[in-house]
């Protein structure tokens, strides 16, 4: 399975844009990467994921370098609410619905 | 549209016991994956279902199955419960294969062996 990277926390300031990395450097061609994240007592709440082009919802946006070897899932106006542990996760198409689920980041918005 | 569903939210067995967790996927999702989270393994892929097949399988001993009805609800079973099996049990479901990995987690089940 392949292997993803992440800080273990981080804190921001509400109002303030969140930046969350997330390195992959061993990505295959066609792995997409998936982030979701967990509040705490709650189930993982699917984000946003993409291939190789940059992507947005209403929630994220989501950055992938050109090499594919890192990205960044970036909240745009974080929240209290945004508190959570947040997971970057390689999909690859043909594996079924298995996620393997990191450590993560923990995010903690302070005002 | 309601979420995903599970029953129980708690539960409390003994060592020995077997329980069976039920879930229900959101309505024309067909796919239900199960995941067990515990704080020293964190989340861990346990099976997935699709169209009443099992189609993926995580390492877990074989006390661990399921099982997916023709209304694509699903149905976990641990039998001969041990105490590291305390955890909490989440389910997903997603709407069709090809979107597979965008999935919606209810609740989760708390199980406490004791």
């Amino acid at each position: 399975d392949a292997k993803t990277t992440q800080p273990t926390s981080m804190d921001c300031a509400e109002g303030r844009a969140a930046n969350l990395p997330c390195n992959h450097s061993t990505i295959s061609g066609n792995e997409y990467v998936y982030w979701y994240r967990q509040i705490h007592s709650q189930g993982p709440q699917y984000i946003i994921h993409g291939l190789k082009n940059n992507e947005t919802n209403e929630m994220a946006s989501l950055i992938i370098t050109e090499d594919r070897k890192s990205s960044t899932l970036i909240l745009p106006h974080a929240t209290l609410r945004d508190t959570a542990v947040y997971y970057c996760i390689l999909a690859r198409g043909g594996q079924g619905g298995k996620l393997i689920f990191g450590q993560g980041t923990e995010l903690s918005v302070k005002p | 549209k309601a979420g995903v569903t599970q029953t129980p939210r708690y539960l409390i067995k003994t060592r020995g016991q077997q329980v069976t967790l039920s879930c229900s996927p959101i309505s024309g999702h067909r796919s239900v994956s199960w995941y067990q989270q515990t704080p020293g393994q964190g989340l861990q892929f346990l099976f997935e279902y699709f169209s009443e097949t099992q189609r993926n399988k995580g390492n877990f001993p074989g006390r661990f199955s399921g099982r997916q009805f023709s209304n694509s609800r699903s149905e976990m079973n641990v039998s001969t419960l041990e105490l590291g099996d305390s955890a909490l049990y989440l389910c997903a479901s997603s709407l069709e294969p090809t979107t597979s990995f965008e999935q919606y987690f209810g609740p989760g089940t708390r199980l406490t062996v004791t």
